[in-house]
């Protein structure tokens, strides 16, 4: 079974970076598929923040795209999310999932959320 | 970038009846790139289908995707207590990945 589970800092000073990894278990990172970050602020609706296939190759939300890296780590079967240049409109439930398929684009494997708010 | 845009917004209904969710693109949409999810208070999002109209494993044939275009639909056939929750729409294009606002099934 596929499991992703966030973990990093739940408080972000503004203008600082934020940092997030997801742990893979149940999957080799580097076999296959995309794997992606997607956030909630409290309240409203899902965004899509950007996305990284096995390889390393990026897809990012053009609206983010200046602020954010992602990158993955094989050996450590996890990948990660940096987020510079942080406000209080960064403060969200950020989630990992999987992009499942490759014809297909969805995404299949969540992990639980990590809240992240920004504030001094 | 694509704009999707679900309806109603709130849709209340009871037990047992049928549900129709509306998702609308600003552009045409492949059907290969259309997903629905189901996200219930304070839990991820739940895949329920993909491909437009394919059922992600272990839903239940109660959900059914359809449509094609800048039209797609979710149809739950018979609301069961576990159903009320927010829908949202998915999609994948050039620019990357869009999802709509969210529909909330809430009982009547």
């Amino acid at each position: 079974q596929v499991q992703l589970q966030e973990s990093g800092p739940g408080l972000v000073k503004p203008s600082e970076t934020l940092s997030l990894t997801c742990a893979v278990s149940g999957y080799s990172i580097s076999n296959d598929y995309s794997w992606g970050w997607i956030r909630q602020p409290p309240g409203k609706g899902l965004e899509w923040v950007g996305s990284i296939s096995h390889s390393g190759n990026t897809n990012y939300n053009p609206s983010l795209k200046s602020r954010v890296t992602m990158s993955v780590d094989s050996s450590k079967n996890q990948f990660t999310l940096r987020l510079s240049s942080v406000t209080a409109a960064d403060t969200a439930v950020y989630y990992c999932a999987r992009r499942g398929g490759t014809s297909y684009y969805y995404f299949d494997y969540w992990g639980q959320g990590t809240l992240v708010t920004v504030s001094s | 970038e694509i704009v999707l845009t679900q309806s109603p917004g709130t849709l209340s209904l009871s037990p047992g009846e049928r549900a129709t969710l509306s998702c609308r693109a600003s552009q045409s949409v492949s059907t290969n790139y259309l997903a629905w999810y189901q996200q219930r208070p304070g839990q991820a999002p739940r895949l329920l289908i993909y491909g437009a109209s394919s059922r992600a494993t272990g839903i239940p044939d109660r959900f059914s995707g359809s449509g094609s275009g800048t039209d797609f639909t979710l149809t739950i056939s018979r609301l069961e207590p576990e159903d009320f929750a927010v829908y949202y729409c998915q999609q994948y294009g050039t620019k990357g990945v869009t999802f709509g606002p969210g529909t909330k099934v809430d009982i009547k």
